[in-house]
């Protein structure tokens, strides 16, 4: 079965520092990645994902990831942290890439806090 | 850019009421989801809807559990009794086609008392 984890459950960072947020799954089969943003009191947020192609995927509010096959890794990352960036991050697969409906697999969050 | 709306933002019930949530997913998307997220949980899936039927469930899904598209625009969750234990944050979403995104609506909060 499809799994994703997120090793922190919590990352602080300074105003204007790099940030990155880890991620690892396990998958059988090629992997769907993304990675979704949840602000207080407040949906799902698309960030990013990775299907295939270039292992560097940007995505809204400067923030990239990069995949790495070898250490089944798809850590987020982001060159210069802004206190906006305080939220809860998300790790997902897709559960399957043969099912057209197939659901997403959400790893257990990490609360980013970003100090000015 | 569209959205993907739910109504309403937040439910109070008490246990043993029926419930229904709504969702108004984008219009052109043709796989529906429902998503619950327990209050510091992670987000965990509950069922996938594709064209009239439903595509997959989770063993959270229990007869208790409906969905329904009624009207080609809304796409409804429905508990029948509501427990203590169903008291969650309900996330529906939307895609397009397999390997789209899926967007997710706001989420409404379900409070059962």
């Amino acid at each position: 079965a499809q799994s994703v984890a997120q090793p922190e459950d919590q990352v602080n960072v300074a105003e204007g520092n790099p940030l990155t947020v880890k991620c690892t799954y396990s998958v059988s089969g090629n992997p769907y990645l993304f990675w979704y943003v949840q602000y207080p009191n407040r949906g799902l947020q698309f960030l990013l994902k990775y299907i295939t192609g270039d292992n560097l995927v940007k995505g809204s509010y400067g923030f990239e990831a990069e995949f790495n096959k070898s250490q089944t890794s798809f850590h987020l990352k982001k060159p210069s942290a802004l206190v906006s960036d305080s939220a809860l991050y998300f790790c997902a697969v897709r559960d399957s890439v043969y099912s057209s409906a197939s659901k997403i697999i959400f790893g257990s969050g990490t609360r980013l806090s970003i100090r000015p | 850019e569209p959205e993907v709306t739910q109504t309403p933002s937040h439910q109070v019930t008490q246990m043993g009421q029926e419930v229904i949530l709504r969702c108004v997913p984008i219009s052109n998307h043709l796989y529906f989801y429902w998503y619950r997220q327990i209050l510091g949980q992670k987000v965990e899936f509950l069922v996938s809807f594709y064209n009239n039927e439903i595509s997959e469930k989770s063993e959270i899904f229990d007869d208790q559990f409906s969905v329904e598209r009624p009207d080609g625009s809304n796409f409804t969750l429905k508990i029948r009794s509501t427990k203590l234990e169903d008291s969650a944050m309900y996330f529906c979403a939307g895609t397009l086609g397999s390997t789209d995104t899926q967007y997710f609506g706001p989420g409404t909060r379900l409070t059962v008392l």
